[in-house]
């Protein structure tokens, strides 16, 4: 069964901390993104890989950064964690366009700053 | 700037009958679209992908339906059931450069027994 992995399912974190997401998949997609998800707000874009060394900024990515150093791995990091990134975090895998498919989601990382 | 939005937060349906949900767009041409399942504390499962020169799409007892003039998604389902009960999301690729989807805010079905 194919497959994205997201590290941790819940995380508390304090203020000021510096905060690693991992997501790994198993199915060689060479498109990989990073969204967070808030009541009211839907899901939002951080940013988005479409091959390994190489990012792109999605609509929210003050306070984030990324990492893509292996084609199966996309990292999340929070410079400096801040209550207001409270929030669920989803990891997602594709093939690019065009295709039949959508994205594969991880589980979510459910994290709390305190 | 482009916007999807989803007409309902909520709906509410007997089993059995056929839900139908909406997804409007504006200030965009897309290529194509897409719908998601959420389940509560999940991630979003792909459920189907339109293009924009099919005008409909089936899947067992999902059916979705594409209107660029109208700028609007129907998905149904049909002889709904209490396991078809979640969060609905369509998606489309964004405006700018790339491929990354934007995502509605979601409808969230109820199928009572």
């Amino acid at each position: 069964d194919v497959k994205v992995t997201q590290s941790s399912r819940y995380l508390v974190k304090r203020t000021g901390e510096k905060v690693f997401l991992e997501c790994v998949q198993d199915m060689d997609h060479e498109n990989m993104f990073w969204y967070r998800q808030d009541p009211g707000l839907g899901l939002r874009l951080i940013y988005f890989s479409y091959d390994v060394k190489m990012k792109e900024k999605g609509d929210i990515p003050e306070g984030y950064s990324v990492s893509r150093e292996k084609k199966e791995r996309f990292s999340l990091i929070l410079e400096s964690a801040s209550t207001n990134q409270t929030s669920m975090y989803l990891c997602a895998s594709s093939f690019p366009p065009p295709t039949d498919y959508g994205y594969t989601f991880g589980s979510g990382t459910r994290l709390t700053v305190v | 700037s482009q916007k999807i939005e989803q007409n309902s937060e909520a709906l509410n349906i007997q089993e059995g009958k056929t839900a139908t949900l909406t997804c409007n767009y504006t200030n965009y041409s897309p290529a194509y679209l897409q719908w998601y399942r959420q389940d509560p504390g999940r991630g979003p499962v792909f459920l189907l992908l339109i293009r924009e020169n099919e005008k409909e799409k089936r899947k067992e007892r999902l059916k979705v339906t594409f209107d660029t003039t109208l700028k609007q998604s129907l998905f149904h389902i049909t002889a709904s059931q209490p396991a078809d009960s979640a969060t609905y999301l369509c998606a489309l690729v964004r405006l700018q450069a790339g491929t990354a989807l934007i995502f509605g805010k979601g409808t969230t079905l109820s199928v009572s027994s």
